[in-house]
């Protein structure tokens, strides 16, 4: 079946700018993350939905950094007034129950950002 | 906060060879044990996952892993490396009943002919 899809699969946007990267998980999951992978912090956890419950936050590195998941589905991280060190891959996963991080996390092939 | 430590940045192999990768964590408790292979502009793949029982977990192509408390480690070997097996490896941990990933800094493997 279909995997976990992102797009765009490249973005590079002037400094200031906002972006909104899209998230399609595996149909089923209700369990979807952010992780952001870039050459100096590695990989890290952004945030992360579970059904209908309050998402966690707690990775999101600054207020210009937000997400959505409409319809328990469909995730949009949005990077307002974008800075070069937003620059990274962002990758996007998800789980079929995710309770706990016992289910595999099952990835996208991320998106590229620049940020010139 | 937990933490991952892969030694090495870098290893290089003969095709043919042992493949080993470290990979150190730092949880007093034992976390669930996780890696990832990672293909050029591609996302991550699991190869195999520690999380209770037999403390030899065998993955995917031919991959295993051994968690060992004593020594907070959960290093990842291969017999004998094979070209494709070139990528970049990452070892991940998470707390149990937590829901996100802690990675390691990454591996990146490469097979040499």
């Amino acid at each position: 079946g279909a995997g976990v899809s992102q797009s765009p699969s490249n973005k590079v946007t002037e400094k200031g700018k906002d972006v909104e990267l899209r998230c399609d998980p595996i149909s089923g999951h209700t369990a979807l993350y952010w992780y952001r992978q870039s050459l100096g912090q590695g990989l890290e956890f952004l945030i992360y939905f579970q059904g209908n419950s309050a998402p966690d936050k707690s990775g999101l590195p600054s207020d210009r950094f937000s997400a959505e998941r409409t319809g328990g589905s469909v995730s949009t991280l949005t990077i307002q007034r974008t800075q070069q060190e937003d620059s990274a891959v962002y990758l996007c996963a998800s789980s079929l129950n995710g309770r706990t991080s016992r289910d595999e996390q099952f990835f996208g092939p991320g998106t590229r950002l620049t940020v010139l | 906060a937990q933490s991952v430590t892969q030694l090495g940045s870098h290893v290089s192999v003969s095709e043919g060879a042992l493949v080993l990768l470290r990979c150190n964590y730092s949880s007093s408790v034992p976390p669930y044990l996780f890696w990832y292979v990672q293909y050029p502009n591609q996302g991550l793949q699991l190869l195999l996952k520690y999380t209770t029982g037999a403390t030899l977990v065998k993955g995917i192509n031919g991959f295993e892993a051994e968690f060992k408390k004593s020594e907070t480690s959960f290093h990842l070997t291969k017999p004998s490396a094979h070209m494709s097996d070139a990528a970049e490896y990452f070892c991940a941990v998470s707390d149990r009943g937590a829901q996100k990933l802690v990675f390691g800094q990454g591996t990146r493997l490469t097979i040499n002919p």
